[in-house]
């Protein structure tokens, strides 16, 4: 089993959908988590840390469920702006310091 | 965040030379990192830069083939060294102030090796 899987996608969807990710993890002792933004050819940029008890930035909102060891990602009202690729990444904790896990990504484009 | 160049931003190279690919920060930093994309594919970590020692590499990764320094805390240099076009990949440096949290990235280095 991968460390971290994701759906591939692409996930095609019109301005003002709501889409979701999930991604699922295969270390039960990972401590941090989050949610980082790929636009083509340019560098991975946090998009938002994910926290145990959910949490909501605008638009965005991240969910953790440690029990089944997945986090989900919720796009609400999509900007065309926000086609991007989404990296779920979870630092694999026991001791490993620094060691992020990316997910491949999820690929998503909005469409006017 | 911490603002990151990271040079060259891209680079075409025979095989058989090396390439040295530069991080600067522009604060101190705890943590740097050296990563490599490979197209469609996910990030891979392929050494922690640690500050006045070696590097700590990953399974598959030797210092060797990807010599790292580390000079002080806001500097860090990857040399991919005696390229073959398998070595064609975004190369990528990131920092964070703590171990395992929050990594910010520089601009990362296309390579293509012919």
């Amino acid at each position: 089993r991968k460390e971290v899987e994701q759906d591939p996608g692409p996930f095609n969807v019109p301005e003002g959908a709501t889409v979701a990710f999930n991604c699922t993890y295969s270390n039960s002792a990972s401590q941090s988590f989050f949610w980082y933004r790929q636009d083509c050819r340019k560098e991975p940029k946090l998009l938002m840390s994910v926290y145990s008890s959910g949490n909501e930035d605008g638009r965005f909102t991240a969910q953790l469920n440690r029990a089944s060891q997945y986090i989900s990602l919720l796009i609400r009202d999509s900007k065309l702006s926000d086609s991007a690729t989404y990296l779920c990444v979870v630092n694999m904790g026991g001791g490993s310091q620094g060691n992020l896990i990316f997910g491949k990504g999820t690929k998503l484009s909005v469409k006017p | 965040s911490a603002v990151i160049s990271q040079k060259p931003s891209r680079d075409i190279c025979q095989r058989g030379t090396s390439l040295t690919i530069q991080c600067q920060v522009d604060s101190q930093v705890t943590m740097m990192f050296w990563y490599r994309q490979q197209p469609g594919q996910s990030l891979t970590l392929i050494a922690t830069a640690n500050q006045g020692s070696e590097a700590t590499y990953e399974s598959g990764f030797v210092i060797d083939k990807f010599p790292i320094s580390r000079p002080n805390l806001t500097f860090s240099t990857l040399t991919v060294s005696n390229m073959s076009p398998e070595d064609s990949s975004i190369y990528l440096c990131s920092v964070a102030e703590d171990p395992g949290n929050i990594q910010y990235f520089g601009a990362g280095t296309r390579l293509s090796v012919l």
